[in-house]
């Protein structure tokens, strides 16, 4: 079965700082995605960003980038220059390439970026 | 940009009610899914839709939960007797295709409490 573990229940970082998000998955699949959703306390589910895993180079959206090491099976997310607005629950999400597309989430970071 | 919309934000009901969840999805989005997330748990997936059928359910997804596509805009989901577990935060999605182009767009959600 196809899990996966955010080991972070919360995180506090002061307002500028780089944050890193940490993700681990176990799949015996060779063609997935693998998401970073971020939930404000709007609820609303965001995608932040996406990595293919058949793409060696890691994602990246502005201020947002992910290490995607395939072998260990690990998907971090960092978050340069954080910003008050960044506050939220973060889900990494794994999806395996196929008809079904349905996506099995992590239990969430919470990250609090102080002023 | 376009969004998934959800309607109502908040539905109460009482425990064996009938409720009906709306969800437009983005207008050019041929994936529907549905999904939620109990109070402090992981996001769950319930069932992806794609050319009027159910593509994959989960277990959760039993039988008296059903999913409907009306018309050419919304995306139902309906409990047919609620029960006070079904109490949880209900979140639409659609994405525009699968394959390499695969990626979801959740909406805001529908808090539903049963009581």
């Amino acid at each position: 079965a196809q899990t996966v573990t955010q080991s972070q229940p919360e995180m506090s970082v002061q307002e500028a700082e780089t944050v890193t998000l940490s993700c681990t998955y176990d799949t015996s699949e060779n063609n997935y995605y693998l998401f970073w959703y971020k939930q404000p306390p709007s609820r609303q589910m965001i995608l932040v960003i996406r990595q293919e895993a058949y793409k060696q180079q890691n994602a990246t959206e502005n201020r947002f980038s992910v290490n995607f090491q395939k072998a260990a099976k690990s998907f971090s997310l960092k978050i340069s220059d954080s910003q008050l607005g960044d506050t939220a629950m973060y889900f990494c999400a794994f999806g395996v390439m196929d008809s079904n597309y349905q996506l099995i989430w992590g239990a969430g970071t919470k990250l609090i970026i102080k002023p | 940009e376009p969004e998934v919309t959800q309607t109502p934000s908040h539905q109460v009901t009482q425990m064996g009610q009938e409720v009906i969840l709306r969800c437009v999805p983005i207008s050019n989005h041929l994936y529907f899914y549905w999904y939620r997330q109990i109070l402090g748990q992981k996001v769950e997936f319930l069932v992806s839709f794609y050319n009027n059928e159910i593509s994959e359910k989960s277990e959760i997804f039993d039988d008296q939960f059903s999913v409907e596509r009306p018309d050419g805009s919304n995306f139902t989901l309906k409990i047919r007797s609620t029960k006070l577990e079904d109490s949880a935060m209900y979140f639409c999605a659609s994405s525009e295709s699968g394959g390499y182009l695969w990626k979801l767009f959740f909406g805001s959600g529908t808090q539903l409490s049963v009581l």
